[in-house]
């Protein structure tokens, strides 16, 4: 079966940068994109950006173009997206979530916590 | 970016039916549909329907999806206290080249 399985918790100072991983296993990796997609504690899903595993440009959400960088390991199966600038706002659960279709497989969530 | 509109929140009977609603646009909801996603507190969400208003394997038939021109429209009917949690809707917009969001909507099983 599909199993996203994400990295543990992250605690980071403002100004840091973080980077969040997703092993896939039980598909073929290279034939379904991946989602990003954050959730700030109490708030809604917010949409990040896509990646192709198979290589080519990402597409990200406009918030976070310069910011967020998704990159894809074929090696190893692995997905990873990186954030720079952390701020307070940033504190969230971030996702990984695969695209057949719409959304249809979900990692377990990683909670990032700002602070200083 | 422009996402999709939501009721913040939905309160129904136990055993009764609830509609949630999702308002897009023609780039969006109106031209590929939407998807509709489950979550209760501290999980990931749930796919409950594609796009195309297909269900996925294992989710139950008293949900169902539908789309009228620029919004679509998730059903639930025979409510069960399990079905308390949150709904969001999510579409492609092709104009803006990427995915959208509905704020989401809580709903409440009395």
């Amino acid at each position: 079966q599909v199993q996203l399985v994400q990295s543990g918790a992250e605690v980071k100072k403002p100004g840091a940068s973080v980077k969040v991983s997703c092993k896939a296993s039980g598909y073929s990796f290279s034939s379904h994109f991946m989602h990003w997609v954050r959730q700030a504690p109490g708030q809604g899903l917010e949409w990040m950006g896509i990646i192709n595993p198979s290589g080519g440009s990402p597409i990200y959400a406009q918030k976070f173009q310069g910011r967020v960088t998704m990159t894809s390991d074929k090696s190893t199966s692995t997905l990873y997206m990186e954030m720079s600038g952390l701020t307070s706002d940033d504190t969230a659960v971030f996702y990984c979530a695969r695209e057949a279709g719409s959304f249809d497989s979900w990692g377990q969530g990683t909670l990032v916590t700002v602070s200083s | 970016q422009a996402g999709l509109t939501q009721p913040p929140s939905v309160s129904k009977g136990l055993r009764q039916t609830a509609t949630l609603t999702c308002a897009g646009s023609s780039s969006n909801v109106g031209d590929q549909g939407a998807a509709w996603l489950q979550q209760h507190q501290g999980h990931p969400p749930k796919l409950l329907s594609y796009r195309n208003n297909g269900r996925p394997s294992g989710i139950s038939e008293r949900f169902s999806a539908s789309r009228s021109g620029d919004t679509a429209s998730l059903t639930i009917t025979g409510l069960q206290p399990e079905d308390e949690g949150d709904y969001y809707c999510s579409a492609w917009d092709s104009s803006l080249s990427v995915w959208v969001f509905g704020g989401g909507t809580k709903l409440t099983v009395l």
